[in-house]
């Protein structure tokens, strides 16, 4: 059964510019959470899709976007980027639906914005 | 809010020896507990779970009971190896079929020297 994939692992971007990272989930997961770490605010919640819509966002600027297609995979948009938007985004599918589901977790997306 | 709260690292422990690492939640309804490894360059790997008052959660020699009466989920392991040095999480979820959405501690690094 094949794991979660995130697309690409490292990208570097110039502040201004605008990124797209990618995700596939697990598959049977409809689930998709976005995660940002980063080493002063550790892992913070970005927001959650299922069924192609989102469900819970957590607390950073309009700048960050999201959205899931009907097959489950979910892309992540980030404009306008800053120096503090460096960070491992990572991507995490659940079968949902259920009580207590556990998250399955991607490699992550290394961002670098200089 | 929900929260957790995670002993502070990093934590350099001889192989063999024992560990121990604290966690402590606060939280609006009954939580899942969980315990994730990050490995150097990696994204999160599930290590353990528990979903309800005195379960333990056990995986790769390490456990966790879930104490509601103290609100904890100590990370436990009898003798440590070189191959555990890794960052901890410690999480909570609270699903309720649709919100699906982690909230982690800051991460206890932990060294292994043979």
């Amino acid at each position: 059964k094949a794991g979660v994939t995130q697309t690409p692992r490292y990208l570097i971007k110039t502040r201004g510019q605008q990124v797209t990272l990618s995700c596939s989930p697990i598959s049977g997961h409809r689930s998709v959470s976005w995660y940002q770490q980063t080493p002063g605010q550790g892992l913070q919640f970005l927001f959650e899709y299922f069924s192609e819509t989102q469900r819970n966002k957590g607390n950073f600027p309009g700048r960050f976007s999201g959205r899931q297609f009907s097959n489950s995979r979910s892309e992540m948009n980030v404009s306008t980027l800053e120096l503090g938007d460096s960070a491992l985004y990572l991507c995490a599918s659940a079968r949902a639906g259920t009580l207590n589901t556990e998250a399955f977790f991607g490699q992550g997306t290394r961002l670098t914005v200089v | 809010g929900n929260s957790v709260t995670q002993m502070e690292g990093p934590v350099t422990l001889s192989e063999e020896a024992f560990l121990t690492i604290n966690c402590t939640y606060t939280a609006t309804g009954y939580p899942s507990l969980f315990w994730y490894v990050q490995y150097p360059g990696e994204g999160l790997q599930l290590l353990l779970k528990a979903t309800k008052a005195d379960d333990k959660g056990s995986n790769k020699g390490f456990e966790a009971t879930y104490r509601k009466e103290t609100t904890s989920f100590h990370l436990e392991k009898g003798s440590v190896q070189v191959s555990d040095s890794a960052v901890y999480f410690c999480a909570l979820s609270i699903s309720n079929f649709g919100n699906e959405k982690l909230t982690f501690g800051t991460g206890t690094r932990l060294t292994i020297i043979p």
